[in-house]
């Protein structure tokens, strides 16, 4: 059973370009959270889906950042017009049930932005 | 302000001892998780343990968990090398319908050989 799938593992973008990152779940998970984490930094929460819903986004900043996770494919988090303030790592963790159980970690990603 | 909020910032041991390494928060909890992350890498579950347990082991893991003081301690038994990572814990908390997993900032262990 594959881990938590994140891809790229590694994305540089210019300012003002569009960032798109990749997180399929572990097999039979239907909740996945994003958090980005800076350096020196623990994990800061920012969306919670669900197949097709989004259940909490109080950690999205309200402009330029979204995010989905389709019927089918992987959940995406978009980032439109970065800035250099989004380099982080951002990580996916999927769960088979709600977020008061463990949740399972991706490698990350890792963006730049120059 | 932190939810969860780890002590010591940084921990630095020989082989061979025990690591004991605490964590606070401020609102009522359903459970708290242990996590550790190597440098580079993803976050790695260690331990969870609810809000009506006290104490709980896995392997040379000790977690307790005081809910009146709100503090849970963290204790790695006769530490190795392979032990340094950075770890954290996460309070999982319920507001309304919503559940969410709050992280602190860490705890950056370094077990000399």
């Amino acid at each position: 059973n594959a881990g938590v799938m994140q891809n790229p593992r590694h994305l540089v973008r210019r300012r003002g370009q569009e960032a798109r990152l990749r997180c399929s779940p572990m097999k039979g998970h239907s909740h996945v959270y994003w958090y980005r984490q800076l350096p020196e930094e623990g994990l800061k929460f920012m969306v919670y889906l669900q197949k097709e819903n989004i259940i909490d986004e109080s950690g999205m900043p309200k402009e330029r950042f979204s995010a989905e996770f389709p019927k089918e494919g992987p959940s995406i988090l978009r980032i439109q017009q970065v800035v250099r303030g989004d380099s982080a790592a951002y990580f996916c963790a999927s769960s088979p049930r709600g977020t008061y159980n463990e949740q399972f970690f991706g490698p990350g990603t890792r963006l730049t932005v120059l | 302000s932190q939810q969860g909020e780890e002590d010591p910032q940084a921990l630095s041991i020989q082989e061979g001892e025990n690591a004991t390494m605490n964590c606070s928060y401020k609102t009522s909890i359903n459970n708290l998780q242990w996590y550790r992350q190597n440098s580079g890498r993803g976050l790695v579950h260690l331990i969870l343990i609810r809000s009506n347990e006290r104490e709980k082991h896995s392997g040379r893991l000790r977690v307790t968990l005081d809910t009146s003081k709100k503090s849970s301690s963290l204790l790695i038994t006769a530490s190795r090398a392979a032990d340094t990572a950075s770890y954290f814990c996460a309070t999982a908390t319920v507001t309304g319908a919503n559940s969410k997993l709050t992280f602190g900032k860490g705890i950056t262990l370094s077990v000399r050989p």
